[in-house]
Formats: structure tokens, C-alpha cells, sequence
């Protein structure tokens, strides 16, 4: 049982540039979402998907973009990179619990800078 | 939106002593998380705690939700408990997202 994986742990990218983060959960949690954490600060939500087909967007989604195809997969796309951009990116599953959110689960997280 | 306020920022403890973490937050919520970030890095979800007391090994968690707080307690700390610990909290009116406290440094010395 892998839990949440991400991949890559580690990217680089200049200015510009598009790329892929990729999330895959095997728990059959209906809801993924992705986050940021920068610096001395909390982890802010960029979007979220609460089941297959259907992502909204949190509080710093500008130049991210992400789709839900399946249960399991739930990738985010960074259009045009922006040093603004660099962070560290956790994606999460949880299950869904009388309609609410249930415990977050983590993956351990995609270190990315943009030169 | 709700706003999530943790303190103290920074704890410094001897092993083998207790200390209590607490979470505000500012508008009624429909759960709360406790995490643990460790100096790795990985985040480990403590506990999940609407409301009410639970307890695992030497830590508790208490929400009064309707005071609008909550408190994790460490007991007996060990080094291993050092990293950063967070709350987090479903607000009522923002159903499916989480909204991240900028957490506590926690640092245990030998």
C-alpha cells in the first residue's frame, strides 16, 4: 500500500518552461488536492478535486492547472514557470466523511525551482 | 475566508518535558487537523478533531469548537518529536478546503 506518491522529488526549471507533477493515491479517496509551501509559512491550497472529473480551484491557483481523469491520478500542470513558482509541492488524498473533508493524507512532496 | 492563528511560533524544550501547542481560528468550522512535519519534511497527520479529546501515546488534542480553538499536547517530548506542527481547518462556509495555521517550531533538546 503506497499511499500518495508524487513524482518528480526534485525539479528545475528556467523561466517559461512547462512541466507536470505528477499524484497518484491507491486509498480509493474521492478527494486529492495540492498545496504549496513556502518559507516560514502554512501550506496554501492551489486546487482540488472532489471525485473524477470535477477540480476547483483554492487560494493560489493562478498558473497552475489540473484535470481528475480517474479516482487515482490527480496531475498538476504549471503553464509558464515563474520564479514566483518556486516552492515545495504536496499533494494530499483524503476520503470523504458525512460530505466533508476526512484525515489528510500527504505525499512527501516536489521540491521545485525556477530560474 | 477563516483565518488560522497557531502559537507560539518558535518552543524550545529539554527532552522530557511537556509543553501545549494551541490553534485559533476565527470562524466555526466543520473539522480540524493536527500535522506533524518533520525535519525531512514528510507531513503525518496526528490526529483529526472536529471536536472533543483524543489521545495517542504521548499526545492529546483537545477542540472546543464552540470557543473557537484547539490544543495539542506533547508529553514526556523525546528529539523525535522536533519539526513543525500544524492545525488545519475545514471552515463551514469552505467545505473541502483546508486553510493551513503557519505552525509551531517545535525544537527538543538532549
Amino acid at each position: 500500500n503506497a499511499g500518495v506518491t508524487q513524482t518528480p522529488k526534485f525539479q528545475v526549471l528556467k523561466t517559461g518552461q512547462s512541466m507536470t507533477l505528477q499524484c497518484a493515491q491507491d486509498m480509493n479517496h474521492e478527494y486529492m488536492s495540492w498545496y504549496r509551501q513556502d518559507p516560514g509559512m502554512g501550506l496554501r491550497l492551489i486546487h482540488y478535486s472532489v471525485g473524477a472529473g470535477i477540480t476547483d480551484q483554492g487560494e493560489v491557483p493562478n498558473g497552475y492547472n489540473v484535470s481528475r481523469s480517474t479516482t487515482e491520478d490527480f496531475p498538476l500542470r504549471l503553464l509558464s514557470a515563474a520564479p514566483s513558482q518556486t516552492s515545495v509541492y504536496f499533494c494530499a488524498s483524503s476520503p470523504k466523511r458525512q460530505g466533508r473533508t476526512g484525515e489528510l493524507f500527504f505525499g512527501e512532496g516536489s521540491r521545485l525551482t525556477v530560474l | 475566508g477563516i483565518q488560522v492563528e497557531q502559537s507560539p511560533p518558535d518552543l524550545i524544550l529539554q527532552e522530557g518535558a511537556n509543553s501545549t501547542l494551541r490553534c485559533n481560528f476565527s470562524d466555526s468550522v466543520n473539522n480540524l487537523q493536527w500535522f506533524h512535519q518533520n525535519p525531512w519534511g514528510q507531513l503525518i497527520n496526528l490526529f483529526y478533531i472536529p471536536s472533543g479529546t483524543k489521545q495517542n501515546g504521548r499526545l492529546s488534542a483537545t477542540t472546543v469548537a464552540t470557543e473557537r480553538y484547539s490544543l495539542l499536547y506533547i508529553s514526556s517530548s523525546q528529539t523525535t518529536d522536533s519539526g513543525v506542527y500544524f492545525c488545519a481547518v475545514e471552515g463551514a462556509g469552505s467545505a473541502r478546503q483546508l486553510t493551513f495555521g503557519s505552525g509551531t517550531q517545535l525544537t527538543v533538546l538532549p
